[in-house]
């Protein structure tokens, strides 16, 4: 089963871009690359999804290395309500989630 | 558009018992998911429902069973708890089609004494 590997913690500023990666090197060709985050005592949250191009949505952009090992969830100006776990997950395109495995996350601190 | 609901929030059992959780889904999915949720191990993925049949499975013993009703409602069983049962069991809902992103509740605490 494809897995990812993302760092356990990490920091921001207010109010500046936040970086966060994501590596997935066994990704098949049907993974579709998917972000969720889980704000204290809530149930995780979507955040985007991609398979081969960038994307971009309300809340956030994703960059996809061009050979898909990799990718980056880019938050443009964190907030404190941005400080969460955030997870790395590739969900087969043919299949289900029952191969998913969501991790443990990278939990971002968000400092004023 | 309400969202998903779990009942209840915070369950306290004793080793051996069963309990069984309850998921609404957001009005008009027709898939429901299961998660477990434990500090050491992250969300692990427990079933799927569709149409009230099972879709998908995860790697858990058979004491963890699920069903879905026609109104796309879900339940999850846990027969004879053990300690390491203990967690935050997460529902979540999704509209089959194009969009992929699952909706998820708040969950249920599950306690095991």
């Amino acid at each position: 089963d494809a897995k990812t590997t993302q760092p356990n913690s990490m920091e921001s500023n207010e109010e500046e871009p936040v970086h966060l990666p994501c590596n997935h090197s066994t990704i098949s060709g049907t993974d579709y690359i998917h972000w969720y985050r889980q704000l204290p005592s809530q149930g995780p949250e979507y955040v985007i999804h991609g398979l081969t191009s960038n994307v971009n949505n309300r809340m956030a952009s994703l960059a996809i290395a061009e050979d898909r090992k990799s990718s980056t969830l880019i938050l443009h100006r964190a907030t404190l309500r941005d400080a969460a776990v955030y997870y790395c997950i590739l969900r087969d395109g043919v299949g289900g989630y029952q191969k998913v495995t969501f991790g443990t996350g990278t939990k971002l601190q968000v400092i004023p | 558009k309400a969202g998903v609901t779990q009942t209840p929030r915070y369950l306290i059992k004793t080793r051996g018992q069963q309990v069984t959780l309850s998921c609404s889904p957001i009005s008009g999915h027709r898939s429901v998911s299961w998660y477990q949720q434990t500090p050491g191990q992250g969300l692990q993925f427990l079933f799927e429902y569709f149409s009230e049949t099972q879709r998908n499975k995860g790697n858990f013993p058979g004491r963890f069973s699920g069903r879905q009703f026609s109104n796309s409602r879900s339940e999850m069983n846990v027969s004879t708890l053990e300690l390491g049962d203990s967690a935050l069991y997460l529902c979540a809902s999704r509209f089959e089609g194009l969009s992929y992103e699952q909706y998820f509740g708040p969950g249920t605490r599950l306690t095991v004494t």
